[in-house]
């Protein structure tokens, strides 16, 4: 069974840069794409992004001009990077696999921004 | 910023059948690019409901059912369970944005 972990810091101050990791255990990542999806508290589901193995990258338009995605194959994990945050970056940030569906997801991961 | 249209809330006593329905567009739904379904309990990360717009997960109960007609697709849960209140969110890719997009998402209410 796939199994996918955020990890970051809680807090981020505005201006600053967001960074999220997922580390992917179960199976490699190796193959299936593997995205970044965000929630601001009690609101709906916006997809930020997902990259392949191989490094190549899509990102939601709403947010390209802020957001880089690495991938690291030798330690099963990927990265989120969206820079000068604010206020409404807010939100619980998911990893998951696959996109065409969205099989696999971690448990999310609170990243306020505030001073 | 969705691009795909639920309704915000839909309810039903203990039984009885509720629909959602996710409206799109000629760059999503429309282009014929299959929409899948997710169930998101208080707390939780969503869950995969619905997959290529009709087929169940293995351990989802038949009582989901998915459908798919024009620019347009439904969820439906029959015999409504208290364990099914949740948001239902449903999901595509767009040519547009040349992404994956989300509905609004719907919150199921069991009375």
């Amino acid at each position: 069974q796939v199994q996918l972990q955020e990890s970051g810091p809680g807090l981020v101050k505005p201006a600053e840069t967001l960074s999220l990791t997922c580390s992917v255990s179960g199976g490699s990542i190796t193959s299936y794409y593997w995205h970044w999806i965000r929630q601001p508290p009690g609101k709906g589901l916006e997809w930020i992004a997902y990259i392949y193995h191989s490094g190549s990258t899509n990102y939601n338009p709403s947010l390209k001009s802020r957001v880089t995605m690495s991938v690291d194959t030798s330690k099963n994990q990927f990265s989120l990077n969206l820079r000068s945050v604010t206020a409404a970056d807010t939100a619980v940030y998911y990893c998951a696999r696959g996109g065409n569906p969205f099989d696999f997801w971690g448990q999310g991961t609170l990243v306020t921004v505030s001073s | 910023q969705s691009v795909l249209t639920q309704p915000p809330s839909v309810s039903g006593a203990p039984g009885q059948r509720v629909t959602i329905s996710c409206a799109g567009s000629s760059s999503n739904i429309g282009a014929a690019y299959v929409v899948h379904w997710y169930q998101q309990l208080p707390g939780t990360a969503p869950k995969l409901l619905i997959y290529g717009n009709t087929n169940r997960p293995s351990g989802v109960p038949d009582r989901f059912s998915g459908s798919r007609s024009g620019t347009s697709a439904s969820l439906a849960i029959t015999g409504l369970q208290a364990e099914d209140e949740a948001d239902y969110y449903c999901q595509s890719y767009d040519s547009r944005l040349s992404g994956s997009v989300f509905g609004t998402g719907t919150k199921v209410t069991v009375l």
